[in-house]
């Protein structure tokens, strides 16, 4: 596709479950981010993605929170026992490298923990 | 610790008239800076940037300029459409970083008013 795809759009699941949101970048984007946006709140940072390299998990905000991405194209953040606090849009962005400060954007994933 | 700010969550204009979006930043090591705009259910599009090493940059209707010494941006739009009602965010990166992660402000809903 042409541009960043995020799977599912929405997704609600109930506290204590685990999710998995699916990140597909624009082919040959060599750097991948996650962040979420919680109600009110700007984009915070996940995680960063940079080809081979180990990934940056400095914005993880727990132990439960991980991704990994597959082949360099991929990406999945899993959050293991979701907790309400997990409810947000969490979105994924690319970019075609380290020259490149322009980060594209998917549409999302709503998540919503009751 | 809020490193970008944008302390007006909401503005509304007159269509015609010009939209003043402000941005400040706190970390004097951010050297580019990037506007996004985001639609409802939609992820955030790139759509304009600037370098500190210039105090503007202009694209069409849009022109952000820059004043370090106040770390202070402001994006501009001139004449404003209602199709630019939309969230936009204020993001900063250094470019001398490990992970060129964006640091977002957590936006502003303009509104123009037909």
């Amino acid at each position: 596709g042409a541009g960043v795809s995020q799977s599912p759009s929405n997704k609600v699941t109930e506290k204590g479950k685990d999710v998995e949101l699916r990140c597909d970048p624009i082919s040959g984007h060599t750097a991948l981010y996650w962040y979420r946006q919680s109600l009110g709140q700007g984009l915070e940072f996940l995680i960063y993605f940079q080809g081979n390299s180990a990934p940056d998990k400095s914005g993880l905000p727990s132990d439960r929170f991980s991704a990994e991405r597959t082949g360099g194209s991929v990406s999945t953040l899993t959050i293991q026992r979701t907790q309400q606090e997990d409810s947000a849009v969490y979105l994924c962005a690319g970019t075609p490298g380290l020259a490149s400060h322009e980060q594209f954007f998917g549409p999302g994933t709503r998540l919503t923990v009751l | 610790d809020q490193q970008v700010k944008q302390n007006s969550p909401s503005l509304s204009v007159q269509e015609g008239r010009i939209s003043i979006l402000n941005c400040d930043y706190t970390n004097s090591m951010f050297d580019y800076f990037l506007w996004y705009k985001k639609y409802p259910a939609e992820g955030p599009t790139f759509l304009i940037s600037i370098s500190s090493i210039k105090d503007k940059n202009e694209d069409g209707r849009f022109t952000v300029f820059l004043n370090k010494s106040a770390k202070h941006l402001s994006l501009h739009i001139v004449p404003s459409q209602p199709g630019d009602s939309a969230v936009y965010f204020c993001a900063a990166i250094w470019s001398g970083g490990s992970n060129y992660k964006l640091t977002f402000g957590k936006g502003t809903l303009l509104t123009v008013n037909p």
